[in-house]
Formats: C-alpha cells, structure tokens, sequence
C-alpha cells in the first residue's frame, strides 16, 4: 500500500534560518505529491504539490521537488520567518475512481525571533 | 479566508444529544469529504461524496452519519457519541474525486468536546 514518512519533529530555528524537511513515500504507480500546512486553529491548506517526477512546486518561499530516483519530496525554504510556525504535512495520492490522501505524520516547526 | 465553511467552529454536546456539523462550499467541487484529526495526528479520512453519492465509508461507526443534499452542502450527523469521539472535524473538498490534479481545499474544522 501507499505511505509517507516525514521528519519526526519538533523542529525549532530562529528567524531566517534555512529549512528543510525531509519527506520519502511508497506507491504503485506514479502518485501526486503535496505538502499541506496546518495553522494554530485552522484547518489544511495546501502549500505546493507536484504531479510528475522532476516537477518542482513552489510557494511562499517554499519549494519541494519530486524526485522518483529517491523515492523524495522534500521541503526547503531559504530563510524562515516567525508566521511560518505552523504543522507541515507531506501527503500523496495515486489517483484511481476514489480519492484518498495519504499523510505522513507532520512535522510541527517552530520558528522563534 | 477558506473557500470552505463549517459551522460550528465549537461544540459541545453530551453522549445523549444529536448534533449536526455543517459544510459548504461554492467552488463547484463534485468531491466532498469528512476528517476526524485528534491533536498531533494527520487528518483520517471517515467519508467520500462524489457528484452527491457516497463512494467511501472508512468503517465508520454508525453513531455518525453523513449527508449531501446537494452539491454545496454536506453535513454529518452525531448521535450517542462517545469522550473518544472528541477531535476536530475537519471538511474538504476537491473538483473532482480522482484527486490527480484535483488538491483538496479543507474548512477550519469544529472542535468536538464529548463530555
């Protein structure tokens, strides 16, 4: 079956450090990928997503690139400010008649001034 | 602001009481979902709707009850719940149910308490 496994956090950085965190998955065909991000109190949101190998999503300063060779979808962002404090979930779906996203676990950053 | 809105944003309710939590959303998406999130958890994935119909039930116990009256609009219905059933519930939905090209935009949720 799918699954994703992301970076186990807390991960904490000062304001303008650089970020990465890692994602790898496992799926038959040739899954989508996303990350989504979850706000204190709110809901999902997605961040970026990429739907075929090579493919590189970005938003917001953030950025992954689908990597098939590594099995990767990893997230960077080059200098992270205090409103980027957030839980960060890598997700993918391999598509067919029914939808179903699969997440990794989250990683919550804490980015502190 | 999220293209999905549910309401309420809190509720409370005893293990006797029936509830309804709502959603909707006016992107013309054909897919409609329902999450359970506990704290620190993914969302899980309880129930699909596409163009009206239900296409997925994650085994879920009967207590809880979906319903589409129509594309707009979906709302789950809670009755006997149980002090585990306490999460936020979370709304989705998506242009179409493939999910390909097709992401999906999630509500703020409501918070449960089960007391």
């Amino acid at each position: 079956g799918n699954s994703v496994t992301q970076m186990e956090g807390p991960v904490t950085l000062s304001e303008e450090a650089f970020l990465t965190i890692n994602c790898t998955y496992t799926a038959t065909g040739y899954p989508s990928l996303f990350w989504y991000v979850q706000y204190p109190g709110e809901g999902l949101q997605l961040l970026l997503k990429a739907t075929k190998a090579d493919d590189k999503g970005s938003n917001k300063g953030f950025e992954a690139t689908y990597r098939k060779e590594t099995t990767s979808f990893h997230l960077e962002k080059g200098s992270v400010q205090v409103s980027d404090s957030a839980v960060y979930f890598c997700a993918l779906n391999s598509g067919g008649s029914n939808y179903k996203l699969t997440f990794g676990k989250g990683t919550l950053l804490t980015v502190n001034p | 602001d999220t293209e999905v809105t549910q309401t309420p944003k809190h509720l409370v309710m005893g293990m006797t009481n029936k509830k309804s939590l709502k959603c909707e959303q006016h992107m013309g998406h054909r897919a409609m979902y329902w999450y359970k999130q506990k704290a620190k958890k993914p969302p899980e994935l309880m129930f699909v709707y596409s163009y009206e119909k239900l296409s997925i039930n994650e085994s879920v116990p009967s207590r809880f009850s979906p319903e589409c009256p129509n594309s707009s609009l979906l709302n789950l219905h809670l009755h006997a719940l149980q002090p585990e059933d306490s999460a936020l519930y979370l709304c989705a939905s998506s242009l179409d149910a493939t999910g390909l090209n097709s992401p999906l935009h999630f509500g703020n949720g409501t918070r449960l308490t089960v007391t």
